[in-house]
């Protein structure tokens, strides 16, 4: 089952804007990760948050994170043509005992030179 | 190089055949876990194994086992293969548990014909 759903799921921007994508989930949680895949590549892991943090950065990457609205948000800032590639939001679910990351379908960006 | 070794990189069988995916995790890692990606069904949790021993269990058909060895490689077994296991399987690796990001590797690329 899904756990984060990220919006939108294409976006398509200039190099040298920003791009948001956004993610939200259903149950509480420990952390929430966002992950870049380039295509048909591996995952690559971006950012943790924990949920008693509000917003992160890394680089040119902010992240947001709103419990109570069971919500997250990546930012890009000054993107490029090497951001082009799909973000997952990836949510624990520790249920019945087990630990496992749910990742939501993805937001495919792609940047225009 | 993520430092978590998939082999082989691709794999093409028939149907009904049955195939051995390997892993080596990120050197000092304990737990390993194994993701199918499929277009349709996004990124799916299938295993996770934590110094040899399985943790938690997700969406994992009863053809499908895996396993994790002393010197913590893992490898995914998959049997009487059907067309629709064409898929990307992915394998990742962390310190422990899913409160720490994880390390993917490349990914075996299955297809059944």
């Amino acid at each position: 089952s899904q756990q984060g759903e990220e919006d939108p799921q294409a976006l398509s921007i200039q190099e040298g804007e920003n791009a948001t994508m956004n993610c939200s989930y259903k149950t509480s949680i420990n952390n929430l990760q966002w992950y870049r895949q380039n295509s048909g590549r591996g995952l690559v892991h971006l950012i943790l948050i924990r949920s008693n943090e509000r917003e992160k950065h890394s680089g040119r990457l902010r992240v947001t994170l709103d419990t109570s609205k069971k919500s997250s948000s990546l930012l890009i800032t000054a993107s490029r043509a090497a951001d082009t590639a799909s973000y997952f939001c990836a949510t624990d679910a520790t249920q019945g005992g087990s630990e496992k990351l749910v990742f939501g379908k993805g937001t495919k960006l792609t940047v225009n030179p | 190089d993520s430092g978590v070794t998939q082999t082989p990189k691709h794999l093409i069988t028939a149907t009904g055949q049955r195939v051995t995916l390997r892993c080596s995790p990120r050197s000092g890692d304990l737990s390993v876990y194994w993701y199918q990606q499929s277009l349709d069904q996004g990124l799916q949790f299938l295993i996770q194994y934590y110094n040899g021993e399985e943790r938690a269990k997700g969406n994992i058909l009863e053809r499908f086992s895996a396993q994790q060895f002393p010197d913590l490689h893992s490898e995914l077994n998959l049997s009487s293969l059907e067309l629709g296991d064409s898929a990307l399987y992915f394998c990742a690796s962390s310190p422990n548990t899913y409160r720490h990001g994880y390390t993917f590797g490349s990914g075996t690329r299955l297809t059944v014909v």
